[in-house]
């Protein structure tokens, strides 16, 4: 089975900092990436999602992810953040065989951004 | 479109009571996820539907819990009885056919509390 890891539980950042947030999978063969983000009192949204093509890719808010095969990560960055970005960001990998899928969630990273 | 609906979006119950949690995914979604979300486990799945079929329950607890999608509109999470250890929120969430494409689209949760 497929598990996901997110080494940064609690970041805390100035608002202005850039941000950068990791992401390691385990499975090693063709794999679909997702980022979502869960703001304070809703529900997950999704962020950005990695199918193929070029490694880098762009989200939403102005956030991007590179999708770096050999390391297994999928680390998402933010050139600048604002304090509006203080969120519950998740990694997830789907997974599945006979074309059912369920997604793997990371536990989560919690970014506070201090204006 | 309104989204995955949730019902209740709180719900504060004794112990031993049966509590039950209502979900109606985006229309023309088929498959339908159960999610858990606590601070010590993060995000959980719970079991997750296809076509109304329950394709995986691994993720089930105990036999307390459980879960029925009678139709493509409607599912529902049952706790019976219920105990202060299931106080989380729980999410619904609904996608577009079952491949490893699709974004899954989550409800705003209902929290649950079990005194």
């Amino acid at each position: 089975a497929q598990s996901v890891s997110q080494h940064n539980h609690h970041v805390i950042l100035s608002e202005a900092a850039s941000l950068e947030l990791g992401c390691n999978y385990s499975y090693g063969g063709t794999v679909n990436l997702f980022w979502y983000v869960q703001y304070p009192g809703q529900h997950l949204q999704l962020l950005l999602k990695y199918f193929s093509g070029d490694p880098l890719v762009k989200g939403i808010k102005g956030f991007e992810a590179e999708f770096i095969k050999s390391k297994f990560s999928f680390n998402l960055r933010k050139p600048s953040v604002q304090w509006s970005d203080t969120a519950e960001y998740f990694c997830a990998v789907p997974e599945g065989s006979g074309g059912y899928q369920k997604v793997t969630f990371g536990t989560g990273t919690k970014l506070q951004v201090i204006p | 479109d309104a989204g995955v609906i949730q019902s209740p979006r709180h719900e504060v119950t004794e112990m031993g009571q049966e509590v039950t949690l209502r979900c109606k995914p985006i229309s023309g979604h088929n498959s339908l996820f159960w999610y858990r979300q606590t601070m010590m486990r993060g995000l959980e799945l719970l079991i997750y539907f296809n076509n109304n079929v329950p394709i995986d329950d691994s993720g089930m607890p105990e036999d307390r819990f459980s879960a029925k999608m009678p139709n493509a509109s409607f599912s529902t999470l049952k706790i019976q009885p219920s105990e202060p250890r299931d106080s989380a929120v729980y999410f619904c969430a609904s996608s577009l056919g079952s491949g490893s494409y699709n974004e899954q689209f989550f409800g705003p949760g209902t929290r649950l509390t079990v005194l």
